[in-house]
């Protein structure tokens, strides 16, 4: 099984739908992250988590909301979804930084919002 | 905030041949990750290497960090090596991961 899933993979809403995106992990990892990635381009960072009580906005949090339910669970949440929401959505967890960086993605969300 | 920029933006090879990825960053960095996002979108680690020099099968990694950069070599190319190769560079812990635009590279048999 792979240590970070995301569901769903694929979805297509109409503007103003409200959308949540889960991701869970098994690797044990306190660290987890939400970003985004529009066509061409790299990854933004939209939400990160460095434990259950800790929520922090990144790059383009505007538009959107996270709830870490658990040490393995990290949903990201569209309130009201528009247009150019669409992108493919990406949950990442790494361990603490004395252990390690690296960062682990999981298989991403395709999400089109018409 | 800082910059990341990776050259070429494509590069089409034949299979077989070598290549050589740039990633040039304008800060100094303590985490740096190279990633692989096959055809299917999917995204592979393939090195953290915020500096030195590391190895694995056919590909390898350089990162000098005093001079800003990092390579990615690709030996013997396959054509399952085609995909968007992206460098992401880390400042302080490692809560915020900049990504480059990415190298897409093509591999043709």
């Amino acid at each position: 099984d792979a240590d970070v899933t995301q569901t769903p993979r694929n979805r297509i809403t109409k503007t103003g739908k409200r959308i949540m995106l889960e991701c869970s992990q098994t690797k044990g990892h306190d660290r987890m992250y939400w970003y985004r990635q529009d066509p061409g381009l790299g990854l933004q960072l939209i939400y990160y988590s460095f434990d259950v009580k800790d929520i922090n906005k990144g790059e383009i949090s505007d538009g959107y909301s996270v709830s870490r339910q658990a040490q393995a669970k990290f949903s990201l949440s569209l309130e009201s979804a528009i247009p150019n929401q669409t992108a493919l959505y990406f949950c990442a967890t790494s361990d603490s930084p004395i252990i390690s960086d690296t960062q682990y993605f999981g298989p991403g969300t395709r999400l089109t919002v018409l | 905030g800082i910059q990341v920029e990776q050259s070429p933006p494509d590069l089409i090879l034949q299979e077989g041949a070598n290549s050589t990825l740039r990633c040039n960053f304008s800060d100094s960095v303590n985490n740096l990750q190279w990633f692989h996002q096959n055809p299917w979108g999917q995204l592979i680690n393939l090195f953290y290497i915020p500096s030195g020099t590391k190895q694995n099968g056919r590909l390898s990694a350089t990162t000098v960090a005093t001079e800003r950069y990092s390579l990615l070599y690709i030996s013997s190319s396959q054509t399952t090596d085609s995909g968007v190769y992206f460098c992401a560079v880390g400042q302080g812990g490692s809560e915020k991961l900049v990504f480059g635009k990415g190298t897409k590279l093509t591999v043709n048999p």
